[in-house]
C-alpha cells in the first residue's frame, strides 16, 4: 500500500462546477501538505501549501487538511477549462525524512 | 516560469550508456531535489542536496548519482542505462532544507532505446 493514495481519475466536469480532489495518507508524521498542478509535459507547479490541520483559501482554491482522518482535499470553485491538468497532492514532515511524498495524481478535465 | 532551469529538455540514448542531467536552482535557493516521474511509479523522490551536501536519499538506484557544486547547480548522473530508466526527471529547489515550498523545473525527458 502506498503512503499517499489519490484517485487517478480522470475527473470530467462542466465549466463552472465545483471540483473536489482528495488524498488519503497513512504516515502520521506528515505535517506539511501541498497541492501541485501539472500540465501535460510540464513540471509540477505549487498551488497551495498548508501546515497541519485546517483550511486555507487562495482565490478559487481551498485546501483542507484533516489530520485526525489522514485526509486532505482541494476544492476548485468556478472551474475553468484552463484548470484542466493533473493535480498532485504532496506531503512532508520533519519526522518523515523531510522529502516530499506524492500521490499518484488526479487528472481533471473541465469541459466548456 | 518557476526559475528552476533544467537541461537538456529531451535526451535519447541507448541502453548501457551514461548521461548527465543539469539543474540550476532559483536564485537564493540552497536545496536541490531530484525526482523521477514514470507512468507506473508516479513522482518519486531520488535525492536532496543542501548547500553542497547530501541531505536526504530516496529511491535512488546505485547506478545513479548526483552532486551539487559550489555555485549550487546540481547534476544527476545516470549510468548503465536500462529501458526502464526512461522517464521524466525533475529538479526542484527550495530556500531551506525542508521541501515545503519546492519549485520544480520543466524536467528532462529521458528516452532509453
Amino acid at each position: 500500500q502506498k503512503e499517499v493514495e489519490q484517485d487517478p481519475g480522470p475527473l470530467s466536469v462542466p465549466e463552472g462546477a465545483i471540483v473536489s480532489l482528495n488524498c488519503t495518507y497513512s504516515n502520521s508524521a506528515f505535517q506539511y501538505f501541498m497541492w501541485y498542478r501539472q500540465y501535460s509535459r510540464k513540471g509540477p507547479e505549487l498551488l497551495m501549501y498548508t501546515y497541519s490541520s485546517g483550511n486555507k483559501e487562495d482565490g478559487r482554491f481551498t485546501a483542507q487538511v484533516d489530520k485526525s482522518s489522514k485526509y486532505i482535499s482541494l476544492f476548485i470553485r468556478d472551474s475553468q477549462p484552463s484548470d484542466s491538468a493533473t493535480y498532485l497532492c504532496a506531503m512532508s514532515g520533519r519526522n518523515a525524512g523531510n522529502m516530499l511524498t506524492f500521490g499518484g495524481g488526479t487528472r481533471l478535465m473541465v469541459k466548456p | 516560469d518557476s526559475g528552476v532551469t533544467q537541461t537538456p529538455k529531451h535526451l535519447i540514448t541507448a541502453t548501457g550508456q551514461r548521461v548527465t542531467l543539469r539543474c540550476s536552482p532559483r536564485s537564493g535557493d540552497l536545496s536541490v531535489y531530484w525526482y523521477q516521474q514514470s507512468l507506473d511509479q508516479g513522482l518519486q523522490f531520488l535525492i536532496q542536496y543542501y548547500n553542497g551536501e547530501e541531505r536526504a536519499k530516496g529511491n535512488i538506484l546505485e547506478r545513479f548519482s548526483a552532486q551539487q557544486f559550489p555555485d549550487l547547480h546540481s547534476e544527476l548522473n545516470l549510468s548503465s542505462l536500462e529501458l526502464g530508466d526512461s522517464a521524466l526527471y525533475f529538479c526542484a529547489s527550495s530556500v531551506g532544507g525542508v521541501s515545503t515550498e519546492a519549485f520544480f523545473g520543466q524536467g528532462t525527458r529521458l528516452t532509453v532505446v
